[in-house]
């Protein structure tokens, strides 16, 4: 079946450090999508990206869909304590109108203040 | 009020007992779901309600059975559950539901199985 590889599982950084995780699949995605999970609460949208190549912002949040439709990254700037939480990436594969989400096991990021 | 309202936010039952999980979107979106996440896997898409008609059920077992009354509320009743069925139970909602797309999710309800 498809799977999705997110790395890394975890990371343990300091504050200011700049992060980086990323999905990747032997499957082609129409769309990628970024959640970030805080303890206790449900996944929560970050960012979405619809087109092969394109690379979008949502503040210190950077996160690109790859060219080969088969990998996508986010990049956090300068984290702050309030980054801590487990973060996933979810490929949308279609078929004619139906749609499925394939989902990462996460990226936990602790940062040390 | 928040845009997805799960409740109870926990829920500890025995094997016999027959309970109900409820979820409320107040986004006016058409499609809602129900998603199991586990420790250690993926999440899990259970059910998608979409015009309160359901079109998913991913060969959930019957032990969960899900109701849609309105585009509003959606609730998963829960009976002779086993201890594997334990985890945290996920509402969504998005605009519409052709399938899985970018959902709102709600605060997700913590079920325990003993």
């Amino acid at each position: 079946g498809q799977q999705l590889n997110q790395s890394p599982q975890s990371m343990f950084i300091q504050e200011g450090e700049d992060v980086s995780m990323n999905c990747t699949s032997s499957s082609i995605f129409n769309t990628w999508l970024w959640y970030k999970q805080d303890p206790g609460e449900g996944p929560v949208l970050l960012i979405a990206l619809y087109k092969a190549g394109e690379l979008t912002s949502n503040g210190r949040l950077t996160a690109q869909f790859g060219i080969t439709r088969k990998d996508s990254f986010l990049n956090i700037s300068a984290s702050i304590p309030s980054d801590v939480g487990i973060y996933f990436c979810a490929g949308q594969l279609r078929a004619g109108n139906n749609r499925k989400l394939i989902w990462g096991l996460g990226t936990s990021l602790a940062v040390n203040p | 009020e928040t845009g997805v309202t799960q409740t109870p936010r926990h829920l500890v039952m025995g094997m016999t007992n027959k309970k109900s999980l409820k979820c409320e979107q107040h986004l006016g979106h058409n499609a809602m779901y129900w998603y199991k996440q586990s420790a250690k896997k993926p999440l899990e898409l259970m059910f998608v309600y979409n015009f309160k008609e359901q079109t998913e059920n991913n060969s959930v077992p019957s032990r969960f059975s899900p109701e849609c009354p309105n585009s509003s509320h959606l609730f998963l009743h829960l009976h002779t559950l086993q201890p594997e069925d334990s985890a945290l139970y996920l509402c969504a909602s998005s605009r519409n539901g052709e399938g899985e797309t970018e959902a709102f999710f709600g605060q997700g309800t913590r079920l325990t199985v003993v």
